[in-house]
């Protein structure tokens, strides 16, 4: 199957600060990346949807300012957490897939911990 | 709008089992149906799909069928292992978009 990584895997940052999650697809174009969150214990709840050379989709309670998703490139999208507090620390997941895919492919996923 | 519930976890079996995790959903048009596993530490992965009434998806001793009279694609597995233990998503995908709308996992644990 298709792969898609993340970086960093993990990261702390002090409240007040900005954080980027890089997704990349590395064998293929990603026409589509989406960004999800995931409480302990609980769902993927989905976030947004980028499409390549667009702007992107937030689902209803994202805010928009707050979660900065970039895609710039048909192998990279980015999430920027800006002015991170504590209530942002989750599990952030990415997935991609292109427009001839019926199938979304998942990066392994980058825990914040803002303190 | 779309929703899927699953069985609460934790599941706790011995190995050599039979395993069922129970999924149903609640869609309008004709949805794709997905299980996923998260094992420790890692991302999700696609572990079976089915994407029209009766198909059954299969894969590594994992089955399910896709049941549109009960609105259900139930997990089964007849012989666990304790590899197998993991965290299990059931999703769908709606006819008219690319999103996944994801349950909340169940939890495996396989004892030897």
């Amino acid at each position: 199957g298709a792969v898609v990584s993340q970086h960093p895997s993990w990261v702390i940052c002090k409240s007040g600060t900005s954080v980027k999650i890089e997704c990349r697809s590395l064998d293929f174009q990603a026409t589509t990346m989406f960004w999800y969150r995931q409480f302990p214990k609980q769902s993927l709840m989905l976030m947004a949807t980028s499409n390549e050379g667009s702007k992107a989709t937030y689902e209803q309670g994202v805010e928009k300012d707050k979660f900065l998703i970039n895609h710039a490139s048909l192998t990279l999208s980015t999430l920027t957490v800006t002015s991170a507090h504590p209530e942002d620390s989750s599990f952030y997941i990415c997935s991609a897939t292109n427009r001839e895919w019926n199938e979304q492919f998942f990066g392994p996923g980058t825990r914040l911990t803002v303190l | 709008g779309n929703s899927v519930t699953q069985m609460e976890g934790p599941v706790t079996l011995s190995e050599e089992a039979f395993l069922t995790i129970n999924c149903t959903y609640t869609a309008t048009g004709y949805p794709s149906l997905f299980w996923y596993v998260q094992y420790p530490g890692e991302g999700l992965q696609l572990l079976l799909k089915a994407t029209k009434a009766d198909d059954k998806g299969s894969n590594k001793g994992f089955e399910a069928t896709y049941r549109k009279e009960t609105t259900s694609f139930h997990l089964e597995k007849g012989s666990v292992q304790v590899s197998d233990s993991a965290v299990y998503f059931c999703a769908l995908r709606g006819s008219n978009t690319g999103k996944l709308i994801f349950g909340q996992g169940t939890t495996l644990q396989v004892k030897p």
